[in-house]
Protein backbone atom coordinates (compact mmCIF):
# COMPACT_ATOMS: atom_id res chain seq x y z
CA UNK A 1 0.00 0.00 0.00
CA UNK A 2 1.28 3.24 -1.35
CA UNK A 3 -0.42 5.42 1.60
CA UNK A 4 -2.06 7.36 -1.81
CA UNK A 5 -5.62 6.96 -1.47
CA UNK A 6 -7.66 7.87 -4.59
CA UNK A 7 -12.12 7.40 -4.90
CA UNK A 8 -14.14 6.63 -6.45
CA UNK A 9 -12.37 3.24 -7.68
CA UNK A 10 -14.56 2.85 -10.71
CA UNK A 11 -16.76 6.12 -12.21
CA UNK A 12 -18.76 5.20 -15.06
CA UNK A 13 -20.91 8.28 -16.90
CA UNK A 14 -21.80 9.64 -20.33
CA UNK A 15 -20.95 12.19 -22.65
CA UNK A 16 -21.36 15.66 -22.05
CA UNK A 17 -21.02 14.91 -17.86
CA UNK A 18 -18.96 16.37 -15.37
CA UNK A 19 -17.18 14.14 -12.83
CA UNK A 20 -14.86 15.00 -9.32
CA UNK A 21 -11.82 12.60 -8.79
CA UNK A 22 -10.07 12.66 -5.22
CA UNK A 23 -6.87 12.15 -4.07
CA UNK A 24 -5.38 11.99 -0.84
CA UNK A 25 -1.53 12.30 -0.69
CA UNK A 26 0.60 10.02 1.79
CA UNK A 27 1.37 12.28 5.41
CA UNK A 28 3.75 14.55 4.68
CA UNK A 29 3.64 14.59 1.02
CA UNK A 30 2.93 18.35 -0.13
CA UNK A 31 3.27 17.17 -4.01
CA UNK A 32 0.30 15.93 -5.66
CA UNK A 33 0.44 14.80 -9.37
CA UNK A 34 -2.24 13.96 -11.63
CA UNK A 35 -1.78 11.44 -14.79
CA UNK A 36 -4.47 9.79 -17.35
CA UNK A 37 -3.41 6.58 -18.11
CA UNK A 38 -4.84 4.77 -21.62
CA UNK A 39 -3.69 2.01 -23.54
CA UNK A 40 -2.53 3.68 -26.62
CA UNK A 41 -0.62 7.01 -24.56
CA UNK A 42 0.56 5.30 -21.75
CA UNK A 43 1.07 7.34 -18.67
CA UNK A 44 0.48 11.14 -19.25
CA UNK A 45 1.19 13.41 -17.10
CA UNK A 46 -1.90 16.20 -16.12
CA UNK A 47 -1.01 18.33 -13.67
CA UNK A 48 1.04 19.10 -10.20
CA UNK A 49 0.45 21.04 -7.18
CA UNK A 50 2.72 21.82 -4.34
CA UNK A 51 1.60 22.67 -1.28
CA UNK A 52 -1.91 24.22 -2.32
CA UNK A 53 -0.66 26.23 -5.23
CA UNK A 54 -0.29 24.56 -8.95
CA UNK A 55 3.68 24.09 -9.96
CA UNK A 56 3.54 23.07 -13.54
CA UNK A 57 0.65 22.18 -16.33
CA UNK A 58 1.22 18.87 -18.37
CA UNK A 59 -0.91 17.83 -21.20
CA UNK A 60 -4.17 18.67 -19.31
CA UNK A 61 -7.15 19.89 -21.41
CA UNK A 62 -9.21 22.88 -20.45
CA UNK A 63 -12.50 20.84 -19.62
CA UNK A 64 -10.40 19.21 -17.25
CA UNK A 65 -9.17 20.95 -13.70
CA UNK A 66 -7.77 20.44 -10.85
CA UNK A 67 -7.16 22.17 -7.13
CA UNK A 68 -4.86 21.10 -3.89
CA UNK A 69 -7.00 22.01 -0.58
CA UNK A 70 -5.21 23.18 2.86
CA UNK A 71 -5.55 19.71 4.18
CA UNK A 72 -3.54 18.79 1.32
CA UNK A 73 -6.19 16.42 -0.84
CA UNK A 74 -6.37 17.12 -4.20
CA UNK A 75 -9.52 17.15 -6.62
CA UNK A 76 -9.13 16.77 -10.59
CA UNK A 77 -12.55 17.89 -11.79
CA UNK A 78 -13.31 16.61 -15.73
CA UNK A 79 -16.47 18.57 -17.60
CA UNK A 80 -18.15 18.23 -20.97
CA UNK A 81 -16.88 14.50 -20.82
CA UNK A 82 -16.05 12.84 -24.05
CA UNK A 83 -15.60 9.05 -24.87
CA UNK A 84 -11.93 9.64 -25.35
CA UNK A 85 -11.76 10.81 -21.81
CA UNK A 86 -12.21 7.14 -20.79
CA UNK A 87 -9.29 6.17 -19.05
CA UNK A 88 -7.15 5.70 -15.85
CA UNK A 89 -6.53 8.51 -13.73
CA UNK A 90 -3.77 8.24 -10.88
CA UNK A 91 -2.84 10.68 -8.34
CA UNK A 92 0.86 10.43 -7.07
CA UNK A 93 2.58 11.91 -4.04
CA UNK A 94 5.68 13.32 -3.13
CA UNK A 95 7.41 15.01 -0.28
CA UNK A 96 8.84 18.01 -2.37
CA UNK A 97 8.54 20.46 -5.79
CA UNK A 98 11.55 17.87 -7.37
CA UNK A 99 14.46 17.03 -5.91
CA UNK A 100 16.64 14.52 -6.95
CA UNK A 101 15.25 11.22 -4.59
CA UNK A 102 11.53 12.70 -5.18
CA UNK A 103 10.21 9.16 -5.44
CA UNK A 104 6.50 9.55 -6.41
CA UNK A 105 4.21 7.15 -4.88
CA UNK A 106 0.77 6.10 -6.66
CA UNK A 107 -2.54 5.85 -5.88
CA UNK A 108 -4.73 3.01 -7.26
CA UNK A 109 -6.76 5.04 -9.93
CA UNK A 110 -9.60 5.81 -10.53
CA UNK A 111 -11.20 3.79 -13.81
CA UNK A 112 -13.50 6.22 -15.84
CA UNK A 113 -15.84 5.26 -18.92
CA UNK A 114 -17.66 7.56 -20.31
CA UNK A 115 -20.46 5.70 -21.88
CA UNK B 1 7.81 7.95 -33.90
CA UNK B 2 7.63 8.22 -29.33
CA UNK B 3 10.67 9.75 -27.45
CA UNK B 4 10.75 6.62 -25.46
CA UNK B 5 9.47 2.87 -27.24
CA UNK B 6 8.58 -0.26 -25.44
CA UNK B 7 7.75 -3.63 -26.62
CA UNK B 8 4.20 -3.98 -24.83
CA UNK B 9 4.43 -7.65 -24.85
CA UNK B 10 2.96 -9.72 -23.21
CA UNK B 11 5.78 -11.80 -22.44
CA UNK B 12 5.24 -14.96 -21.19
CA UNK B 13 8.23 -17.13 -19.19
CA UNK B 14 8.68 -19.90 -16.62
CA UNK B 15 9.55 -19.26 -13.21
CA UNK B 16 12.96 -18.93 -12.28
CA UNK B 17 13.58 -17.99 -15.73
CA UNK B 18 15.82 -15.00 -16.67
CA UNK B 19 13.61 -12.03 -18.18
CA UNK B 20 15.00 -9.14 -19.97
CA UNK B 21 12.87 -6.08 -20.39
CA UNK B 22 13.83 -3.05 -22.71
CA UNK B 23 13.50 0.51 -23.67
CA UNK B 24 14.59 2.69 -26.31
CA UNK B 25 14.86 6.28 -26.45
CA UNK B 26 15.51 8.79 -29.07
CA UNK B 27 16.34 11.85 -26.88
CA UNK B 28 19.93 12.06 -25.96
CA UNK B 29 19.48 14.48 -23.04
CA UNK B 30 17.90 12.00 -21.01
CA UNK B 31 19.95 11.12 -17.97
CA UNK B 32 17.74 9.79 -15.76
CA UNK B 33 16.07 6.48 -16.20
CA UNK B 34 13.85 4.54 -14.11
CA UNK B 35 11.79 1.44 -14.25
CA UNK B 36 8.33 0.69 -12.07
CA UNK B 37 5.98 -2.15 -12.02
CA UNK B 38 2.22 -1.91 -12.18
CA UNK B 39 0.05 -5.07 -10.71
CA UNK B 40 -3.03 -4.94 -12.20
CA UNK B 41 -6.02 -2.38 -10.60
CA UNK B 42 -2.99 -0.97 -8.86
CA UNK B 43 -0.78 2.39 -9.20
CA UNK B 44 2.83 2.20 -10.79
CA UNK B 45 5.55 1.60 -7.79
CA UNK B 46 9.11 2.50 -8.90
CA UNK B 47 11.32 -0.40 -8.71
CA UNK B 48 14.52 0.90 -10.06
CA UNK B 49 16.71 4.49 -10.51
CA UNK B 50 19.50 5.10 -12.34
CA UNK B 51 21.76 7.98 -13.91
CA UNK B 52 23.45 8.09 -16.97
CA UNK B 53 25.07 5.24 -17.77
CA UNK B 54 26.53 1.29 -16.30
CA UNK B 55 24.21 -0.97 -14.24
CA UNK B 56 22.90 -0.77 -11.05
CA UNK B 57 21.41 -3.93 -9.08
CA UNK B 58 19.34 -4.53 -6.41
CA UNK B 59 18.54 -8.29 -5.29
CA UNK B 60 17.05 -10.17 -8.37
CA UNK B 61 16.95 -6.96 -10.36
CA UNK B 62 19.41 -4.99 -12.77
CA UNK B 63 18.87 -2.43 -13.85
CA UNK B 64 21.42 -1.24 -17.23
CA UNK B 65 21.74 1.94 -19.54
CA UNK B 66 23.54 2.10 -22.73
CA UNK B 67 23.22 5.61 -23.59
CA UNK B 68 25.50 5.31 -26.55
CA UNK B 69 22.83 2.90 -28.03
CA UNK B 70 19.69 5.25 -26.27
CA UNK B 71 18.68 1.39 -25.10
CA UNK B 72 17.92 0.72 -21.10
CA UNK B 73 17.38 -2.74 -19.73
CA UNK B 74 15.77 -4.45 -16.65
CA UNK B 75 16.76 -7.95 -15.97
CA UNK B 76 14.60 -10.02 -13.99
CA UNK B 77 17.03 -13.14 -12.40
CA UNK B 78 15.27 -16.38 -11.05
CA UNK B 79 11.42 -14.54 -11.84
CA UNK B 80 8.76 -15.22 -9.73
CA UNK B 81 4.76 -15.81 -10.26
CA UNK B 82 4.74 -12.56 -8.07
CA UNK B 83 6.69 -10.90 -10.56
CA UNK B 84 3.57 -11.03 -13.06
CA UNK B 85 2.68 -7.52 -13.64
CA UNK B 86 3.13 -4.81 -16.04
CA UNK B 87 6.95 -2.92 -16.33
CA UNK B 88 6.91 0.89 -17.25
CA UNK B 89 10.52 2.68 -17.97
CA UNK B 90 10.38 6.30 -17.58
CA UNK B 91 13.11 8.70 -17.88
CA UNK B 92 13.91 12.41 -18.33
CA UNK B 93 17.03 14.89 -18.60
CA UNK B 94 15.70 16.58 -15.45
CA UNK B 95 16.79 15.19 -12.27
CA UNK B 96 14.01 14.55 -10.23
CA UNK B 97 11.64 16.24 -11.97
CA UNK B 98 8.71 14.24 -11.93
CA UNK B 99 6.51 15.97 -14.07
CA UNK B 100 9.35 15.43 -17.00
CA UNK B 101 9.20 12.18 -17.25
CA UNK B 102 8.37 10.12 -20.28
CA UNK B 103 7.10 7.37 -19.89
CA UNK B 104 7.29 4.04 -22.14
CA UNK B 105 3.93 2.06 -22.63
CA UNK B 106 4.58 -1.10 -20.31
CA UNK B 107 5.28 -4.31 -21.02
CA UNK B 108 3.07 -6.67 -20.08
CA UNK B 109 4.85 -9.80 -18.26
CA UNK B 110 3.51 -12.97 -17.36
CA UNK B 111 5.47 -15.87 -15.12
CA UNK B 112 4.13 -19.10 -14.97
CA UNK B 113 4.62 -21.51 -12.29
Amino acid sequence: DSGVTQTPKHLITATGQRVTLRCSPRSGDLSVYWYQQSLDQGLQFLIQYYNGEERAKGNILERFSAQQFPDLHSELNLSSLELGDSALYFCASSAHRHTSTDTQYFGPGTRLTVL
Amino acid sequence: QKEVEQDPGPLSVPEGAIVSLNCTYSNSAFQYFMWYRQYSRKGPELLMYTYSSGNKEDGRFTAQVDKSSKYISLFIRDSQPSDSATYLCAMSADAGNNRKLIWGLGTSLAVNP
